[in-house]
């Protein structure tokens, strides 16, 4: 079955930009999370959606922002983007919303100049 | 969530067993401890998960210790390709609880 797919692959962003991130889950999973991984910070959460409704947030200020849709498929928009918001974005999906059955995606690398 | 400890980094011969250790004092009863595993420039991969027997699957052995304050993963050929930063995590494993809280893991270098 096809996996966890994140478009688009790479990015680069002006500062002061808005991006727009994509995951598509593995068919049939209803939970997706989203991931930010730079190399000072390691691979930090951000949020999480089931259902359509976020049920987790991490740390992350107000500019990080996301939503899914009735198919499950699920977008990050990141405004007023930084130098410091370069990273490897990484979405993971999961069956029943727990750690055991996440399958992670490839990941959307951004960079910010 | 538990903190978990590991070393930041391990050398292993091609072909021999790699021991990963990892440190989980503060671990609760109901806690289980995952193991990821992250090649460079992909996604973390689930390698095997464990409450407090020891377990086995086509990828890893996981040897948790009786009073569950540390555990081994175990990689019992390991092969170039095994090459990657290891991720111990302590977790609950309920519905809603699907964030994950990694360390800076083990970077795990299999040398020829």
């Amino acid at each position: 079955k096809a996996g966890v797919t994140q478009t688009p692959r790479y990015l680069i962003k002006t500062r002061g930009q808005q991006v727009t991130l994509s995951c598509s889950p593995i068919s049939g999973h209803r939970s997706v999370s989203w991931y930010q991984q730079t190399p000072g910070q390691g691979l930090q959460f951000l949020f999480e959606y089931f259902s359509e409704t976020q049920r987790n947030k991490g740390n992350f200020p107000g500019r990080f922002s996301g939503r899914q849709f009735s198919n499950s498929r699920s977008e990050m928009n990141v405004s007023t983007l930084e130098l410091g918001d370069s990273a490897l974005y990484l979405c993971a999906s999961s069956l029943a919303g727990t750690p055991l059955s996440s399958t992670f995606g490839s990941g959307t690398r951004l960079t910010v100049v | 969530d538990a903190k978990t400890t590991q070393p930041t980094s391990m050398d292993c011969a091609e072909g021999r067993a790699a021991n990963l250790p990892c440190n989980h004092s503060t671990i609760s009863g109901n806690e289980y401890v995952y193991w990821y595993r992250q090649i460079h420039s992909q996604g973390p991969q689930y390698i095997i998960h464990g409450l407090k027997n020891n377990e086995t699957n086509e990828m890893a052995s996981l040897i948790i210790t009786e009073d569950r304050k540390s555990s081994t993963l175990i990689l019992p050929h390991a092969t170039l390709r095994d090459t990657a930063v290891y991720y111990c995590i302590v977790r609950v494993d309920i519905q809603g609880a699907q964030k994950l809280v990694f360390g800076q893991g083990t970077r795990l270098t299999i040398n020829p």
